[in-house]
């Protein structure tokens, strides 16, 4: 059963600090790997996508990956209260792009 | 703008009464998914097309069935609807094909959420 792993918070933050969400997952063939913020009653919004072992930069945001202990993370600099959402990890399993998510982490920024 | 697109937006229907849900896109993407998201849990893939490939999830119930008469659209069917069918239903739509990064990135629509009584 290939799975995705995510601490289910909530992550309680101040409004200016840095949220580390963070993700593992057990499939090693998994290549991409994928970062959506899910507002409550709303459909999934892809923030990050990362492919390779490192960190990609876009804005605030950082995705690191280390594929050999196959975890990945996402890094919100700056957090602001509308960063407040489920940040769900998926990573890429099998030919047909089939997405295995995590459960998703549940941010709270407070002022 | 290109986007994807799901109607209604809210569905309610009874127990037992079949229920057809809409997906349609302008990204002119040859996979389309649905997935079904119950509160607080991650989203499930029910099926997918690959063009007109229709690929069917091991543990998606026979009440589940699929139509995409062309490339823009993709139904859902639900048989009979139980009140353990009552979730969030998601389009997602992906380019596969396209070189690197891109051809996996999948983009959804913003939803149906169905309620069953």
């Amino acid at each position: 059963q290939k799975e995705v792993e995510q601490n289910s918070g909530p992550l309680s933050v101040p409004e200016g600090a840095i949220a580390s969400l963070n993700c593992t997952y057990s499939d090693r063939g998994s290549q991409s790997f994928f970062w959506y913020r899910q507002y409550s009653g709303k459909s999934p919004e892809l923030i990050m996508s990362i492919y390779s072992n490192g960190d990609k930069e876009d804005g605030r945001f950082t995705a690191q990956l280390n594929k050999a202990s196959q975890y990945v993370s996402l890094l919100i600099r700056d957090s602001q209260p509308s960063d407040s959402a489920t940040y769900l990890c998926a990573a890429l399993s099998g030919g047909y792009n089939k997405l295995i998510f995590g459960a998703g982490t549940r941010l709270a920024v407070h002022p | 703008d290109a986007m994807v697109i799901q109607n209604p937006r809210y569905q309610v229907t009874q127990f037992g009464k079949p229920v057809t849900l809409s997906c349609s896109q302008t990204l002119n993407h040859n996979v389309m998914y649905w997935y079904q998201q119950k509160s607080s849990q991650a989203p499930k893939l029910l099926f997918h097309y690959y063009d007109k490939d229709f690929n069917n999830e091991a543990d998606t119930p026979d009440n589940f069935q699929s139509r995409r008469p062309n490339t823009s659209f993709c139904f859902l069917d639900i048989r009979s609807p139980g009140l353990g069918d009552a979730a969030m239903y998601l389009c997602a739509t992906s380019r596969k094909g396209l070189a690197g990064a891109e051809g996996e990135t999948q983009y959804f629509g913003p939803g149906t959420r169905l309620l069953v009584l």
